[in-house]
């Protein structure tokens, strides 16, 4: 069956160090797709990354970089040099291409703290 | 540009109340979806609309309603609101085509607590 796990309930972090939030994900499918999403202390989701199974390529954007390695169905999120606003809880989220339409299965978040 | 607009931003309701969240979009996306969120889990898909006139079941509908009559608007009813109900509840929308692929878009929620 189909799952994400999200091991780190918390972490807590000083500004300017790197943190990896780790997400593990279960399909059977073939084709899917993997996504981040913040949600700051105000409560919206703020979509970060999307990545499909066929692309292993990591990704870098800015201070943020993704690693996905199917071989350990991980999709796992570094923030560099971590600052104040980092400070939010994060979803990994997995979408298949032969599941309910449209339905994107989350983790259970990572509650993140950069503290000055 | 607006996005995703739900309303109200919070409720409080008695056991055996009934509700209409609302949520709109001004993107033209074809796709809408309600999920509920509960603390320490992640969201969960309650219903979904791939376009004006169809509505499906996600992961846990029991207790809501839904429909579509415009591509806008895709109000989520609590027919008899019961305190399991309590929670915080996001629309999101998202173009149709491939669903999976597509990047769904969130409103800014709905905290709803049931007494």
């Amino acid at each position: 069956a189909q799952k994400v796990t999200q091991a780190q309930t918390e972490i807590s972090v000083v500004e300017k160090e790197d943190v990896t939030l780790d997400c593990v994900y279960e399909t059977r499918d073939t084709t899917y797709y993997l996504f981040w999403y913040k949600q700051p202390p105000s409560g919206e989701l703020v979509f970060l990354i999307r990545r499909n199974s066929f692309d292993e390529q990591n990704e870098i954007s800015g201070r943020y970089s993704w690693n996905f390695q199917k071989s350990t169905s991980s999709f796992n999120f570094t923030i560099t040099a971590s600052q104040v606003v980092d400070s939010a809880v994060y979803f990994c989220a997995l979408s298949e291409a032969g599941g309910s339409q449209g339905n994107l299965i989350f983790g259970k978040g990572t509650k993140l703290s950069v503290k000055p | 540009n607006a996005g995703v607009t739900q309303t109200p931003k919070f409720q409080v309701l008695k056991t055996g109340q009934s509700m209409t969240l609302q949520c709109a979009q001004d993107m033209n996306h074809e796709y809408m979806s309600w999920y509920r969120q509960d603390p320490g889990m992640g969201l969960r898909l309650i219903h979904y609309s791939v376009g004006a006139g169809i509505t499906d079941q996600g992961e846990v509908p029991n207790g809501y309603n839904v429909s579509r009559s415009t591509t806008e608007d895709f109000p989520l009813r609590l027919l008899s609101a019961a305190p399991s109900q309590t929670s915080v509840y996001f629309c999101a929308s998202s173009y149709s085509g491939a669903i999976a692929k597509n990047i769904q878009y969130f409103g800014a929620g709905t905290r709803l607590s049931v007494l």
